[in-house]
């Protein structure tokens, strides 16, 4: 089975710009999540998509969004990108949502480094 | 928001010693889970314990949960240099079913 895939791995982007991110999750699972990782703030969550559906969000501002398609892959997008929003972004697919199986399967990782 | 607080923040100990990490949380919790990432990588599932367990294991790992204390530790046994890596402990909260991470333990494994 192949793993959660995110793409791209790595991009630069310039402030002001926005970013969409990809993430495939392994096939059969209906619940992807997303969340930032940083070296300050650590991994913060962002939202969770399950079945098309965004069932939790974090402490994010609106620049911020993502949506699910209805083969489970899911984008989140960053607009009028800010120097902090350098980072690791990491997606997480599971079977039936978080709150239900507690096990998520990571993805690499999309890089992002705004200058 | 942090849920978890692992401590120590970084761990050094030499090959074939035991490493102990610690995460401490605050509110009501469905599990908790340990997992691993090597550096710049996805994160890897260890191990979930669930809220009316004491204790798993699971190979070189040995969970403890103490809910009353809000505490959880994951002891890594006879350690090898493909431990080295930083663990996180996640929480799945009982308010609103999400997973939070902690800041992580960069354990490293010397030679």
């Amino acid at each position: 089975k192949a793993g959660v895939t995110q793409t791209p791995r790595y991009l630069i982007k310039t402030r002001g710009q926005q970013v969409t991110l990809s993430c495939s999750p392994i096939s059969g699972h209906r619940s992807v999540s997303w969340y930032q990782q940083t070296p300050g703030q650590g991994l913060q969550f962002l939202f969770e998509y399950f079945s098309e559906t965004q069932r939790n969000k974090g402490n994010f501002p609106g620049r911020f969004s993502g949506r699910q398609f209805s083969n489970s892959r899911s984008e989140m997008n960053v607009s009028t990108l800010e120097l902090g929003d350098s980072a690791l972004y990491l997606c997480a697919s599971s079977p039936n949502g978080q709150g239900l199986t507690g096990e998520l399967f990571f993805g690499e990782g999309s890089r992002l480094t705004v200058l | 928001s942090q849920q978890g607080e692992e401590d120590p923040q970084a761990l050094s100990i030499q090959e074939g010693e035991n490493a102990t990490m610690n995460c401490s949380y605050k509110t009501s919790i469905n599990n908790l889970q340990w997992y691993r990432q090597n550096s710049g990588r996805g994160l890897v599932h260890l191990i979930l314990i669930r809220s009316n367990e004491r204790e798993k294991h699971s190979g070189r790992l040995r969970v403890t949960l103490d809910t009353s204390k809000k505490s959880s530790s994951l002891l890594i046994t006879a350690s090898r240099a493909a431990d080295t890596a930083s663990y996180f402990c996640a929480t799945g909260e009982n308010r609103d079913d999400k997973i939070i991470f902690g800041k992580g333990t960069r354990l490293h494994i010397l030679p």
